[in-house]
Order: structure tokens, then C-alpha cells, then sequence
């Protein structure tokens, strides 16, 4: 069954430090998602992607968020400069289409010190 | 303000014990629904989700959900479950006549499954 990969599985990094979380969805998916989960709350939603383009961010998304598709395959999310309450579980989604179910990868574990 | 609401966080059961999952929503229009599973350490698996037609659902693992739209639910059950069934399960909702599709979670709901 077609997955969508994650790396790193858990990355360590220092207040002020800028991060780079790697994504590869599934290969025929269009629409790619970034979502997070903080200890012990819910899932909430960053960004979503289309079309080489942000189609839609939450108030999370700030301007120390990015998202790129740097090249076809990979799709990547950049804290510029991380504080310490990014420090979560990041999950990546992609889907075929906007009636299709996601298929998330298996997260990211940042941890900010 | 708009949610979804899992009222059970946490549900301890017995093997072969019944299941149901309380989900209900507060936005109006149409959803769509979908219940993800995560098993520890795992990531997030779909195990069902609705979009139109036959409210009733059934999904993978022997998992099923009824959308009630006049209670705005969308309740998981399993008839009997089992010791690996010990996961979180969450709900989601997304309003696409909304111009969104972007997923809205409940706080998931924690169960165990005692052997």
C-alpha cells in the first residue's frame, strides 16, 4: 500500500534554530497538508497545498512557516525560527483529491530545547 | 464557536465488550466525515469516512459509523472488540461547500482494551 514518508522521525533542534521537515507523499496525490499535534491536544490543522501554491493556512501558519515542493516528489515544511512551543508532532497528509480521504505519514516529533 | 466534540476521552473495555464512539459536530452545510485511528507509535490511519449516500458506513477492521445528521453525529461502533483495537481514535470533519478542505479534529478519544 502506497505511504506517505516522513523524515526525520524526531529531530532535536535549539530555540532560534531554523528546521527543514522532509515529506514524501504518494506519488499520484495532488493535495498535500501539514498538521500538527501537541502533546497531549489535538490534531490542528497548518496548510494546505495545490497546484504548486498554498490554497489555504491557519492562523498557526505564520511567517515563520513556509511550505515548498522543491521538486516534484518532496514537500517541506520550514520553521524559519523555531521557539519552544513548536515543539510537536508534525504530520503530513496528501490526497488524490478534495473527496478522498487523507493518507498521513508518521509524523515528525520535533523537539525544541 | 465551531467543533467537533469527542466526549469520551478515555474508554477502558473488555475483550468482546461492544464499542461506540461519540463524535458530534456544530457546523451546518454539508460535511464530510472520516474516523482516523493511532495505534501507539503510529501514525494516523483511515478507518472510515462518509461523504454522501448510506449514512450507515462500514470501515476497515470491522469498525462501522451512523451519520445522524438531525444529532450532527457521526458515532463509531465495533460489536465486539479486541486487545488490538488499543488505540486513539479521532474524528474529523471538513466543510468542502465551505471553500475548505481542511480537516477539523476532535480531541480523540483514548481506549484500552483490557485482554
Amino acid at each position: 500500500e502506497p505511504e506517505v514518508t516522513q523524515t526525520p522521525s524526531h529531530q532535536v533542534t535549539q530555540m532560534g534554530q531554523e528546521v527543514i521537515l522532509r515529506c514524501v507523499p504518494i506519488s499520484n496525490h495532488l493535495y498535500f497538508y501539514w498538521y500538527r499535534q501537541i502533546l497531549g491536544q489535538k490534531v490542528e490543522f497548518l496548510v494546505s497545498f495545490y497546484n504548486n501554491e498554498i490554497s489555504e493556512k491557519s492562523e498557526i501558519f505564520d511567517d515563520q512557516f513556509s511550505v515548498e515542493r522543491p521538486d516534484g516528489s518532496n514537500f517541506t515544511l520550514k520553521i524559519r525560527s523555531t521557539k519552544l512551543e513548536d515543539s510537536a508532532m508534525y504530520f503530513c497528509a496528501s490526497s488524490e483529491g478534495q473527496h478522498y480521504g487523507y493518507t498521513f505519514g508518521s509524523g515528525t516529533r520535533l523537539t525544541v530545547v | 464557536a465551531q467543533s467537533v466534540s469527542q466526549h469520551n476521552h478515555h474508554v477502558i473495555l473488555s475483550e468482546a465488550a461492544s464499542l461506540e464512539l461519540g463524535c458530534n459536530y456544530s457546523y451546518g452545510g454539508t460535511v464530510n466525515l472520516f474516523w482516523y485511528v493511532q495505534y501507539p507509535g503510529q501514525h494516523l490511519q483511515l478507518l472510515l469516512k462518509y461523504f454522501s449516500g448510506d449514512p450507515l458506513v462500514k470501515g476497515i477492521k470491522g469498525f462501522e459509523a451512523e451519520f445522524i445528521k438531525s444529532k450532527f453525529s457521526f458515532n463509531l461502533r465495533k460489536p465486539s472488540v479486541q486487545w488490538s483495537d488499543t488505540a486513539e481514535y479521532f474524528c474529523a470533519v471538513n466543510r468542502p461547500t465551505s471553500g475548505t478542505y481542511k480537516y477539523i479534529f476532535g480531541t480523540g478519544t483514548r481506549l484500552k482494551v483490557l485482554a
